[in-house]
């Protein structure tokens, strides 16, 4: 059973441009969670979704960030215009279920804004 | 406000000696806790959880923690440190309501001494 998946692992993008983070959640998860980790910091929830549903987005930031789980498909998160403190590891994980549970990490997609 | 708390940024211990990494938690009712840990490049793998019953937890890798409800403290320990251990802990509480979010403490990174 393979674990939750992330891609790109390692995304450069200059100033102004989007990025796409893509999140495949491990088999039979329909739960989904994006976190942020900023540089010596611990990580931060940014958003909670199901299946077609945006459950809990209040880590996002209210501007250029924007996620999505679509029926079919992986997770996107997706940022508009990245500017440099957008620089961050950017992790998914998932569940089986909602509620309190352990979630399964993915490696990550670590952005850097140049 | 809900909060974890690991008061100790790095910590370096010899190999062969013994480990204990400090977490207190801010929450209102029992809590759900987690201990993490990050290899560097790495995503996060679950340690341990605690949910209810027997306050002294056993987990992966020979780690333990014990759940001490008077002192708000989940602190992680291991009898012998291996070279191997070498990473980053995070100590994690599930948010109140019903969606499952973590919300982390800042981390511990633990360096090994040969």
């Amino acid at each position: 059973n393979a674990g939750v998946m992330q891609n790109p692992r390692h995304l450069v993008r200059r100033r102004g441009q989007e990025a796409r983070l893509r999140c495949s959640p491990m088999k039979g998860h329909s739960h989904v969670y994006w976190y942020r980790q900023l540089p010596e910091e611990g990580l931060k929830f940014m958003v909670y979704l199901q299946k077609e549903n945006i459950i809990d987005e209040s880590g996002m930031p209210k501007e250029r960030f924007s996620a999505e789980f679509p029926k079919e498909g992986p997770s996107i998160l997706r940022i508009q215009q990245v500017v440099r403190g957008d620089s961050a590891a950017y992790f998914c994980a998932s569940s089986p279920t909602g509620g309190p549970q352990e979630q399964y990490f993915g490696p990550g997609t670590r952005l850097t804004v140049t | 406000a809900q909060s974890v708390t690991q008061p100790d940024i790095h910590i370096t211990v010899s190999e062969g000696a013994s480990l204990e990494l400090r977490c207190n938690y801010s929450y209102g009712a029992t809590p759900y806790l987690f201990w993490y840990v990050q290899s560097p490049g790495q995503g996060l793998q679950l340690l341990l959880k605690y949910f209810s019953g027997d306050t002294l937890v056993q987990g992966i890798k020979g780690f333990e923690a014990e759940f001490k409800r008077s002192q708000s403290s989940f602190n992680l320990r291991k009898p012998s440190v291996h070279w191997s251990d070498a990473a980053e802990y995070f100590c994690a509480v599930v948010s109140s309501g019903n969606t499952g979010k973590l919300i982390f403490g800042q981390g511990t990174t633990l360096q090994v001494k040969p």
